[in-house]
């Protein structure tokens, strides 16, 4: 079983859809979440951290479930310039960053 | 500011031949990665640095080498390359390892083995 775990989509929606990812991370020990935004041939940047009680950034919203073990992204109100792969990363022990292979989105107009 | 920079952004190589990926960071950050990209994989760790003068090997470290020349500069060597090891290598700096800390990528280099 891989250590991180995504749906490599690609998820199609029309602009203006709600649209949720999910990711499961297989270390329970694992320390700090985060979601990255990939876009193509370029390389990764971070979205938004993820934290226990849930956080939210203007359209997007991540939760963390640590019982289950999973990480979700919702993106409310989709635009075309949200098209590109989303990267579910696992923090473990401080160091090292595992990262998902990836959710990709395509926003059609 | 120009965050983490990486040198050459192309490079196409024969089989045998080796190189130095260069990665040069000015963000004061301790801590220093190399990583992969293949497709459907997401990134691999090849390399990584806590510290300045520290290296550690990550998930996929065979026939690679690096160097943490100083706080600023971590280059990763392929000694003897391989078709293997067609790839998108990125660079990747952060603060430490304290909780919550996000890493900073640089721009990648694309590198291809004939």
């Amino acid at each position: 079983r891989k250590e991180v775990e995504q749906d490599p989509g690609p998820f199609n929606v029309p602009e203006g859809a709600t649209v949720a990812f999910n990711c499961t991370y297989s270390n329970s020990a694992s320390q700090s979440f985060f979601w990255y935004r990939q876009d193509c041939r370029k390389e990764p940047k971070l979205l938004m951290s993820v934290y226990s009680s849930g956080n939210e950034d203007g359209r997007f919203t991540a939760q963390l479930n640590r019982a289950s073990q999973y990480i979700s992204l919702l993106i409310r109100d989709s635009k075309l310039s949200d098209s590109a792969t989303y990267l579910c990363v696992v923090d473990n022990y401080g160091q090292n960053f595992v990262f998902g292979p990836g959710t990709r989105l395509s926003v059609l107009p | 500011n120009a965050g983490v920079t990486q040198t050459p952004k192309f490079q196409v190589l024969k089989t045998g031949q080796s190189m130095t990926l260069q990665c040069a960071q000015d963000m004061n950050h301790n801590s220093m990665y190399w990583y992969r990209q293949d497709p459907g994989m997401g990134l691999r760790l090849i390399y990584y640095s806590a510290s300045e003068g520290t290296t550690d090997k990550g998930e996929v470290p065979n026939g690679y080498n690096v160097s943490r020349l100083n706080k600023r500069e971590f280059s990763l060597r392929l000694e003897s390359a391989a078709p293997s090891q067609t790839s998108v290598y990125f660079c990747a700096s952060r603060v430490g390892g304290g909780a919550q800390e996000t890493q900073y990528f640089g721009p990648g280099t694309r590198l291809l083995v004939l």
